[in-house]
């Protein structure tokens, strides 16, 4: 079975222009987080959606906006990118809402952006 | 706010030594606890999780972890690492069912584990 599947792995984009990441869940996952991961720090979290809801929001600024489609995949949007959004954007898909035994999250490779 | 601190940055280990990766969190309430692991150029991958119940909590992989409430603590264990554990490892905290924050991870800043042969 396909796990978390994230494209594009890698990309290059200038100052202030615009990204979009997109992400699969794994077969029948209904939620899909997304976290920033910069060089040398842990991941952060920007996005949980759940039923194509969003559910929870990190620290992160308007900038940063996302979607979940009714297939249960997800983009995550980035306008006016900055030097300091360059990092590791990791998806993520669990089965439900929620935190509990059986509800595992799974993390995808990633997406490496790099703002020059 | 939730927070976690690995106390560690990197951990130099031989191989078929014992490792112990040191991982607290700051929460006011109760929390479920992770740690995951990070191979170069890789996503995260699971080890082991505590939600509830025994206070020691075995994973993939032969790591075990340990939680301890009154100190705060969730520190992650091996007792004979191999080459192929060496990688960068997380720690992470996330409030139990009915809180705000739904799937939200709150993650340590990792430990990267170079095991020597």
């Amino acid at each position: 079975d396909a796990g978390v599947t994230q494209s594009p792995t890698h990309l290059i984009k200038t100052r202030g222009q615009h990204v979009t990441l997109r992400c699969s869940p794994i077969s029948g996952h209904k939620s899909v987080s997304w976290y920033q991961q910069v060089l040398g720090q842990g991941p952060q979290f920007i996005f949980q959606y759940y039923e194509k809801e969003e559910r929870g929001r990190g620290n992160f600024p308007d900038r940063f906006s996302a979607r979940q489609f009714p297939n249960y995949s997800s983009e995550l949007n980035v306008n006016a990118l900055l030097l300091g959004d360059s990092a590791l954007y990791l998806c993520a898909s669990s089965l439900v809402q929620g935190l509990f035994d059986g509800n595992t999250i799974y993390f995808g490779e990633g997406s490496w952006l790099t703002v020059v | 706010a939730q927070s976690v601190t690995q106390l560690d940055s990197q951990v130099p280990v031989f191989e078929e030594a014992p490792v112990e990766l040191r991982c607290n969190y700051s929460s006011s309430v109760s929390v479920y606890l992770f740690w995951y692991v990070q191979y170069p150029n890789q996503g995260l991958q699971l080890l082991l999780k505590y939600l509830s119940g025994s206070t020691l909590v075995k994973g993939i992989n032969g790591f075990e972890a340990e939680f301890n409430k009154s100190q705060t603590s969730f520190h992650l264990r091996k007792p004979s690492v191999h080459i192929s554990d060496t990688a960068e490892y997380f720690c992470a905290v996330s409030d139990p069912p009915g809180g705000a924050a739904g799937n939200k991870l709150t993650f340590g800043g990792g430990t990267r584990v170079l095991v020597k042969p």
